[in-house]
């Protein structure tokens, strides 16, 4: 893999189902893993940062995983809510720059 | 109060002109960032600081200049502006390079 790549690319979901999405990124020359949440009219806000192989993240009903060996990456959401519609980036750090994936958009459905 | 902020919010200009933004953090951060975010709403690196010095300039044509006056704030000027410099400009901070990311509002540049 060359590039940081995201999928699928937009999801409907219904409120209170559980969902989750995958990024892909190389894993040479590889530092950390970021994953960021952006809202519709608002700028990136990050959710995690993970460096280890297996390093697992939460915050309330999102959670992520890594494994830095094949080069990927998950993102969980628990119990969807309305406000949990957004697009998710995660981006790699390697060579000393952030290389962001191109989402994947997430619309919760009431 | 507002940790990175950019100005203007938004910026509409003829072809040809030469136009600034201003980026300002402050939280303290030794390292600041300007990304395009071009037409299929993709994030790309153009420009990374670490306190005042230049640390990646990714193949950004010459007609675009960034100033770091001091480490709080990350300027971005465009000279000679084209119809594909249109794009929604933000900047970020962070506290290290490899730390999460802190992102402005953007400006949305409109090249006419």
């Amino acid at each position: 893999i060359l590039n940081v790549e995201q999928s699928p690319q937009s999801l409907h979901v219904q409120e209170g189902d559980s969902t989750n999405f995958t990024c892909s990124f190389p894993s040479s020359n590889f530092y950390a893993l970021h994953w960021y949440r952006w809202e519709t009219a608002k700028s990136p806000k990050a959710l995690f940062v993970m460096t280890l192989n297996g390093d697992e993240k939460k915050k309330g009903r999102i959670s992520a995983t890594l494994n830095t060996k094949e080069g990927y990456s998950y993102l969980y959401i628990k119990g969807s809510q309305p406000e949990d519609s957004a697009t998710y980036l995660c981006a790699s750090f390697g060579n000393e720059k952030l290389t962001f994936g191109t989402g994947t958009r997430l619309t919760i459905i009431p | 109060d507002t940790a990175v902020s950019q100005t203007p919010k938004y910026l509409v200009t003829q072809m040809g002109n030469d136009k600034s933004i201003k980026c300002e953090q402050n939280l303290g951060h030794d390292t600041m960032y300007w990304y395009k975010q071009d037409s299929k709403k993709f994030l790309k690196i153009m420009f990374s600081y670490n306190n005042k010095e230049l640390i990646i300039n990714e193949t950004v044509p010459n007609r675009f200049s960034p100033k770091s006056p001091d480490k709080a704030h990350l300027n971005l000027h465009i000279n000679s502006l084209e119809l594909g410099d249109s794009a929604v400009y933000f900047c970020a901070s962070s506290a290290q390079r490899r730390n999460e990311q802190f992102f402005g509002p953007g400006t949305r540049l409109t090249v006419l």
